[in-house]
């Protein structure tokens, strides 16, 4: 079965420092990958995703991952981080053949501080 | 487009009560997801509807959990007798079909005291 690690469950930075937050997955196949955060009191929200082809994704509000297969990770990064990105982000793959089900990981809350 | 929503967006309720939470998804959309997040957990999937038809339910926790989807619109869930375990977030998904749990709702948080 699939899985998720999101190693570090509380990041803290400054804002307009670089950010990356990492995750590893283990997973048979090659993975449908997914970054989806959570602001307070919103849904989940898709940051990007990466099904095939490049293996640097570019995403909504600056974000950027990169698919890493020998390292079995799709850390997100951004450059220059804004007191608005402050949230809960969740790292996600998908299972191949349809891809329905997603599995989640237990998510990294980032603090940004001025 | 306006996005799924989910009602309420919390509710409290006593051990052995009965509480139903509803998703709506976003138009036009087949596919229904329910996921929960517990506590300090990751978001575990509970099923997957394509329209009415329950196309996965391998997450539902137990039998005190009934999930419907009446005419393929809008899904209800159901949990009957509510226990302190069951406590958490419920989220909603939907997506047309080929894409996955793509568009998420704001959550409803359960509180069993």
């Amino acid at each position: 079965a699939q899985s998720v690690t999101q190693p570090d469950i509380h990041i803290t930075v400054s804002e307009g420092a670089s950010l990356e937050l990492r995750c590893n997955y283990s997973y048979g196949a090659t993975p449908y990958l997914f970054w989806y955060v959570q602001s307070p009191g919103q849904g989940l929200q898709l940051l990007l995703k990466y099904f095939s082809g490049d293996t640097l994704v570019q995403g909504i509000k600056g974000f950027e991952a990169e698919f890493k297969r020998s390292q079995s990770s799709f850390n997100l990064r951004k450059p220059s981080v804004h007191w608005s990105d402050a949230a809960e982000y969740f790292c996600a793959v998908v299972t191949s053949g349809g891809y329905q089900k997603v599995t989640f990981g237990i998510g990294t809350k980032l603090q940004v501080i001025p | 487009e306006a996005g799924v929503t989910q009602f309420p967006s919390h509710s409290v309720i006593e051990k052995g009560q009965t509480v139903t939470l509803r998703c709506d998804p976003i138009s036009g959309h087949d596919n229904l997801y329910w996921y929960r997040r517990v506590m300090g957990k990751e978001i575990k999937f509970l099923l997957h509807f394509v329209k009415e038809s329950k196309q996965d339910e391998s997450g539902m926790p137990n039998n005190r959990f009934l999930a419907e989807r009446t005419g393929g619109t809008y899904s209800t869930l159901k949990v009957q007798p509510a226990e302190l375990e069951d406590s958490g977030v419920y989220f909603c998904a939907s997506s047309h079909q080929g894409q996955g749990a793509r568009y998420f709702g704001p959550g409803t948080r359960l509180t069993v005291t």
